[in-house]
This record gives C-alpha cells, structure tokens and sequence, in this order.
C-alpha cells in the first residue's frame, strides 16, 4: 500500500518568510508526486514532478524530487497571505488504485501579516 | 486543463436517503476519479470511473454504497446509497487528459447528513 507522509502539519510564519514544506514517500511502482494546494474548495494543481534533481518553478513556488532518499519539498519565498493554505503532496502508483493517487495529510500552512 | 463541473455543490440529506453527484469535464479525459475527504482529513480515493465497465473500487469501498456509473468520456456519476451521518464528507470527482498528466480536480460536493 502507497503511503505519504508530510511534515510539518501546520505551520505559521509572517508574511515576507520563506517556507519549506516535505513529503516523504513509499509507493509501489512510481510515476509522479504532485502537489495541490488547497483553500476553500477543490485542490488546485501546483506542481508535477516525475524526475530527481530536477527543479520545477512557478513564481514564488518551487519544487524538487529526490527518488534516491524517496522525499519532495516545495518552497515557497516572500510569502504573501494569500498564500494561506492547506498544500497537499500526493503519489501517483500502482499501490494506489490503477491509476488514482495517493495523498498525505497535507501541511496545513498560515501566512501572518 | 480541463473544466471540472460538480453539482450539487452541496446538500443536506435524511440518513437512509440516496444522493446521486454528477460530474461534467469540458473535454474527453482518459481517466475520472472520485475521492471522499472526511472532516479534517486529506483525500482518500474511493474509486476509479471506467468508461463503459464497471468501476474499479479501493479497499472499504463497495459498489453497493458507492455506484459510480461513466457512459462517456466527458461524464461520471457516484450515487451515496442509504446514507449515515458517517457518510458525511466532501466527494470529489477529478479528471487525468492523458497517461502522463496531472489529474484536476472539481470543487467537490458538501455532504451532510443528519
């Protein structure tokens, strides 16, 4: 059975601060590790990464996978309150259904002003 | 990436009540899903949508509680079957385009029985 394990669970930092979230990994057969960020409602797509070592950008976010040490983080710099969130790492594998993914419990992340 | 549709967006049912969620994606996707996410806690997939067979189940999930039924590549449905205020939770329908794609997800029904 896929499991994800993130860390830390919640996190509060002012606005301005950089933050570095984890999520560590056990899947049966791997294909992605995507993260979603979560406000309201449906968990928005951030990031899909298939790859080690390889960074993945957008804006102030950022991403990197580690196959070899089985771990991805997502960093976020110049945090703004709107970046107030639940972020949610999940894998894609075959332990996870035939194609469905398998999430952590998320980092559930505050942003002060 | 594709527009996901869910309705309703929310509902207040009767325990021992049926309630069918439908999901509509703007264009032909491969694969369609449907997650549950219980109060305070992350997604946990219930089920893939098969278009044109029977859905593949997760472990502690039964066709029974749980008819999903895909008769095209745009559209789902997952029925909530003689409901209790344990099936109370927000369902999920997402959508993958292709093998290597991400999969999206609709803004997800609100379930609460009472």
């Amino acid at each position: 059975e896929d499991k994800v394990v993130q860390s830390p669970l919640s996190l509060v930092v002012h606005e301005g601060d950089t933050v570095t979230l984890n999520c560590s990994y056990e899947v049966t057969n791997f294909r992605s590790l995507l993260w979603y960020k979560q406000e309201k409602k449906a968990p928005t797509f951030l990031f899909m990464l298939t790859s080690s070592g390889i960074e993945k950008k957008s804006g102030r976010l950022s991403s990197i996978l580690d196959k070899k040490e089985l771990f991805s983080i997502l960093n976020i710099t110049a945090t703004q309150t709107g970046d107030s969130a639940i972020y949610l790492c999940a894998v894609d594998g075959s332990g996870g259904g035939a194609d469905g993914l398998t999430f952590g419990k998320g980092t559930h992340l505050i942003i002060q002003p | 990436s594709a527009v996901i549709s869910q309705k309703p967006s929310r509902d207040i049912c009767q325990r021992g009540t049926s309630l069918t969620i439908q999901c509509q994606v703007d264009s032909q996707v491969t694969m369609m899903f449907w997650y549950r996410q219980q109060p305070g806690q992350s997604l946990t997939l219930i089920a893939t949508a098969n278009q044109g067979s029977e859905a593949t189940y997760e472990s502690g999930f039964v066709i029974d509680k749980f008819p999903i039924s895909r008769p095209n590549l745009t559209f789902s449905t997952l029925t909530v079957s003689n409901m209790s205020p344990e099936d109370s939770s927000i369902y999920l329908c997402s959508a993958r385009q292709g093998t290597n794609q991400p999969q999206h997800f609709g803004d997800g029904t609100r379930l609460s029985i009472l």
